[in-house]
C-alpha cells in the first residue's frame, strides 16, 4: 500500500524558513516523479513543484520559484520542500503526492499545515 | 499559464441523480486532464487521468470525456459518498494548473 506521510509544518514568522518532509513507503520511491501541492484555508488546490525520479529535473510555480526548493533522498525514501522568505500567502496545507509518469498524480499524503504569521 | 475554468462552482443533487461537471481549458491541452475528489478536511483523491482513464479502484459510475478544450466529469448515479468538491487539473504544460472546484451538495 502506498503511504505518504508529511511532516515539518507549523507556525513561522513572515520572512522565516521551514523544511517539509514526506516519508514514502509501499512502492519503489526512486522510480517515481513526486510533487508538492498546497491548499490555502478555504481555497482550491495549487500545484507548487515537482521533481523527477532521479532528482535532476525540477519545476516550480512562479510564485515560489527562487524561494522554495524541492529535493529528494532516494536512499531515505523521502521528499523535501525547503521554504524560505515565507509570506502570509504561503499559509496552506501542503500535500506530498506521487506521480505516475511526469505529472499524473495517483496518490496523496494527508497534508501538513504551514501557517505564516507574526 | 493555462487557465482551467470549472462550472458550475456548486450544485445540489439527490442520491441517484446523474451529475455533470465541466472544465474548460484556455488553450489546447490535448487529453492531459485529470479529475480529483476532495472531502472536507481530507486529502484529495485521484479519480481520472488522460481525460477518461479511471485510476485503480475508482467506481465505474465516474467517467470523463473530452471535446476540444472542454472536458466533462460525469457521475452516472450519485451516491452518498460522492458528496464532495471536484477539481480538474491540466498537466499539458508547466505550471500545472487546477480548476477552481465544483462543490456537490445534497439537495
Amino acid at each position: 500500500e502506498v503511504q505518504l506521510v508529511e511532516s515539518g509544518g507549523g507556525l513561522v514568522q513572515p520572512g522565516g524558513s521551514l523544511r517539509l518532509s514526506c516519508a514514502a513507503s509501499g512502492f519503489t520511491f526512486s522510480s517515481y516523479w513526486m510533487s508538492w501541492v498546497r491548499q490555502a484555508p478555504g481555497k482550491g488546490l495549487e500545484w507548487v513543484a515537482n521533481i523527477k525520479d532521479d532528482g535532476i529535473e525540477k519545476y516550480y510555480v512562479d510564485s515560489v520559484r527562487g524561494r522554495f526548493t524541492i529535493s529528494r533522498g532516494n536512499a531515505e525514501n523521502s521528499l523535501y520542500l525547503q521554504m524560505s522568505s515565507l509570506r502570509a500567502e504561503d499559509t496552506a496545507v501542503y500535500y506530498c503526492a506521487r506521480d505516475v509518469g511526469e505529472a499524473v498524480t495517483d496518490s496523496w499524503g494527508q497534508g501538513t499545515l504551514v501557517t505564516v504569521s507574526s | 499559464d493555462i487557465q482551467m475554468t470549472q462550472s458550475p462552482s456548486s450544485l445540489s443533487a439527490s442520491v441517484g441523480d446523474r451529475v455533470t461537471i465541466t472544465c474548460r481549458a484556455s488553450q489546447d491541452i490535448s487529453n492531459y486532464l485529470a479529475w480529483f475528489q476532495q472531502k472536507p478536511g481530507k486529502a484529495p483523491k485521484s479519480l481520472i487521468y488522460a481525460s477518461s482513464s479511471l485510476h485503480s479502484g475508482v467506481p465505474s459510475r465516474f467517467s470523463g470525456t473530452a471535446s476540444g478544450t472542454d472536458f466533462t466529469l460525469t457521475i452516472s448515479s450519485l451516491q452518498p459518498e460522492d458528496f464532495a468538491t471536484y477539481y480538474c487539473q491540466q498537466y499539458h504544460s508547466y505550471p500545472l494548473t487546477f480548476g477552481g472546484g465544483t462543490k456537490v451538495e445534497i439537495k
